[in-house]
């Protein structure tokens, strides 16, 4: 099974300040098959990244992904009022499909 | 557009079955795509469950396979999912998803959630 690590657990930041979030695997992922979510309070999850870097439909280009191998990255490049919620990391490239245990991005 | 409800039980006594429904409206299912289930316990974060495409072919997290069906009415719309020996581990908000593949060497990314249903199993 593949864990996924996500750093920091949470980060404190400011609105329309950059957040770069982190996304670890425990064994090497084809970039093609990691996805970022946005989950807020009482939400379902949202996609927001899938195939690393690609960004699902109606996502905002402020969101963007980057990364190989083990390491990847979400990057916000402004932050909204709406983008404070938590973010979560999946792999797809092996079963069982994981997620990340998630980064909270919260108002400083 | 499409969407997805979940629906069942809130409240399932400890060893029984749990049993959810996911109905979809806005896409037929025997139109293709995966569909899934997921689950999220109070305060943590998501496990992956199960995995089923329009053609009755599933996929199952190991570490629940033993426990769990997950199945496909296309004459319906909907997908279900059947959880035995429940305990109050298998306490969480229960989702449904539209599953996509990549390609045919990897699995699935979720890219349509239903809102979730919460499952307590309590006595």
């Amino acid at each position: 099974e593949i864990v996924l690590t996500q750093s920091p657990g949470t980060l404190s930041l400011s609105p329309g300040e950059r957040a770069t979030l982190s996304c670890r695997a425990s064994q090497s992922v084809t970039s093609i098959y990691l996805a970022w979510y946005q989950q807020k309070i009482g939400q379902a999850p949202r996609l927001l990244i899938y195939g690393a870097s690609s960004r699902a439909t109606g996502i905002a280009d402020r969101f963007s992904g980057s990364g190989s191998g083990t390491d990847f990255t979400l990057t916000i490049s402004r932050l909204e009022p709406e983008d404070f919620a938590v973010y979560y990391c999946q792999q797809y490239g092996s079963s069982p499909l994981t997620f990340g245990g998630g980064t909270k991005v919260e108002i400083k | 557009q499409v969407q997805l409800q979940e629906s069942g039980p809130g409240l399932v006594k400890p060893s029984e079955t749990l049993s959810l429904t996911c109905t979809v409206s806005g896409y037929s299912i025997s139109s293709g795509y995966y569909w899934g289930w997921m689950r999220q316990p109070p305060g943590k974060g998501l496990e992956w469950i199960a995995t089923i495409y329009e053609s009755g072919s599933t996929y199952y997290n190991p570490t629940l396979k033993s426990r769990v069906t997950i199945s496909v009415d296309t004459s319906k719309n909907h997908f279900s999912l059947k959880v035995s020996s429940v305990t109050a581990a298998d306490t969480a908000v229960y989702y449904c998803a539209r599953e996509r593949a990549w390609d045919s060497s990897g699995y699935f990314y979720m890219d349509v959630w239903g809102k979730g249903t919460t499952v307590t199993v309590s006595s």
